[in-house]
This record gives structure tokens, sequence and C-alpha cells, in this order.
């Protein structure tokens, strides 16, 4: 089946822009994670969702960051204002409840200009 | 607070070598322990999972032990192939809920 999917792939954009990351979780997983990984380091947790909701948003760097999950599948994350150092990959991972495996999608490559 | 720490974060062998990486975190109470593949411009694919109770997971080639009151986990790779060339990263589950505590992966090439 279908796994995470990610869009777009690449996103170049100037310093100060609006973003949307989308993320499209694996078909009746419940449970969605944002995270964001720099070269050289492993991911570093965003937000999870489980359901519509945003369970626990604790990871969200500032407030310029927001995401949201309307109908409890696919999810947009947010950045205002983008800074150089937003630049990063933003990964999502689903997973059918919180406590099994979680999937991952290809990432976003985020770069600010 | 938990900390994961992988080293080395980059290693190469020959094709056809056994070999090993760690993965070592400093609070033993955890809930389980993956190890995950990274290949460039893709996503991050779970290898193997092992539960606090547990003590080692096998798939094909790889084995993965635990041993929690040291605080460390090994990957063991059977007759490396140049198609195992990724990052590898653990990954800590401290209390069954979602929060997964990552190191920062080593980097493995195999060289033909």
């Amino acid at each position: 089946g279908a796994g995470v999917s990610q869009t777009p792939s690449n996103k170049v954009t100037e310093k100060g822009k609006y973003v949307e990351l989308r993320c499209d979780p694996i078909s009746g997983h419940t449970a969605l994670y944002w995270y964001r990984q720099s070269l050289g380091q492993g991911p570093e947790f965003l937000i999870y969702f489980q359901g519509t909701g945003a369970a626990d948003d604790s990871g969200l760097p500032n407030d310029r960051f927001f995401a949201v999950r309307p109908e409890g599948s696919v999810s947009t994350l947010k950045i205002q204002r983008t800074e150089r150092g937003d630049s990063a990959v933003y990964l999502c991972a689903s997973s059918r409840t919180s406590q099994e495996t979680q999937y991952f999608g290809p990432g976003t490559r985020l770069l600010v200009l | 607070k938990q900390e994961v720490t992988q080293i080395p974060a980059a290693l190469s062998v020959p094709e056809g070598e056994n070999l090993v990486l760690n993965c070592s975190f400093t609070d033993s109470a955890i809930y389980n322990l993956q190890w995950f593949r990274q290949d460039p411009g893709k996503g991050l694919t779970s290898l193997l999972l092992i539960q606090s109770s547990q003590r080692e997971q096998t798939s094909g080639r790889l084995n993965a032990s635990l041993d929690k009151s040291s605080g460390r986990s090994t990957l063991y790779i059977a007759a490396s192939q140049p198609g195992d060339s990724a990052t590898y990263l653990c990954a800590v589950n401290p209390d069954s809920n979602y929060q997964l505590i990552w190191g920062a992966g080593t980097k493995l090439i195999i060289k033909p």
C-alpha cells in the first residue's frame, strides 16, 4: 500500500516568506508526527496529532510554526516569516496508534535564503 | 534527561565484512529502542524494534541487541553489501508514548 508522502520534496524560499509543507499519512493511521532534521543530526520532535487535535505541540520552536490536521488525515505544517535557521529537512511520520511503529515520509528539504 | 549517543559518526568498511554499530543512552528506564535506516533523499525506515523486556531482535542479516542496565544497544550487520550504505539511527522510546529520543546517526559506507 501507499506509504507516507510529503510535498513538496524541495522548497526554496526567501527570508521572511510564508511556507506550507504537506503530509499525507498512511490511510487509517490516527497518529501523525512532524519532525525537523538538521544536517548531521537526528530528527527533532515538533508536534504530534491524535486524530484532528494536536495532542502535543511542545516541540514547536516558536509561534511562527503552526500545524493543522483538520480532517484527521492530511496535515500541513505552516511556517511564517521564515528565517535562515529554519532551513532543514522536515519529516512527517504516521502510525496506527501512538504506541506502534512510526512510518516516515521522504521529507521536505526547506532552504531559506 | 534521556540522551542518545552514536559513535562513530561515520564508518567505512570493505564489502563482505561483519560490523557493529553502537548506540548508548543515559537513562536505562526505556520502553523500547528502534534502529532506523536513512537513505539520502528518502525517509527513515524502521529496521528493528526491541522491547525493554527483550535482549535482541533479528531480521535477515541484521541483529540488534539491548542491554538496558549498561545503557547500550548494538546493531550487527553480517556480510555487509554496498546496498547497506546508509545512515543508521537509533531512537529510544522512554515511556510507551510517542516521543522518540534520537541519536545523531552513524553514516556507513560499504566499499565494493
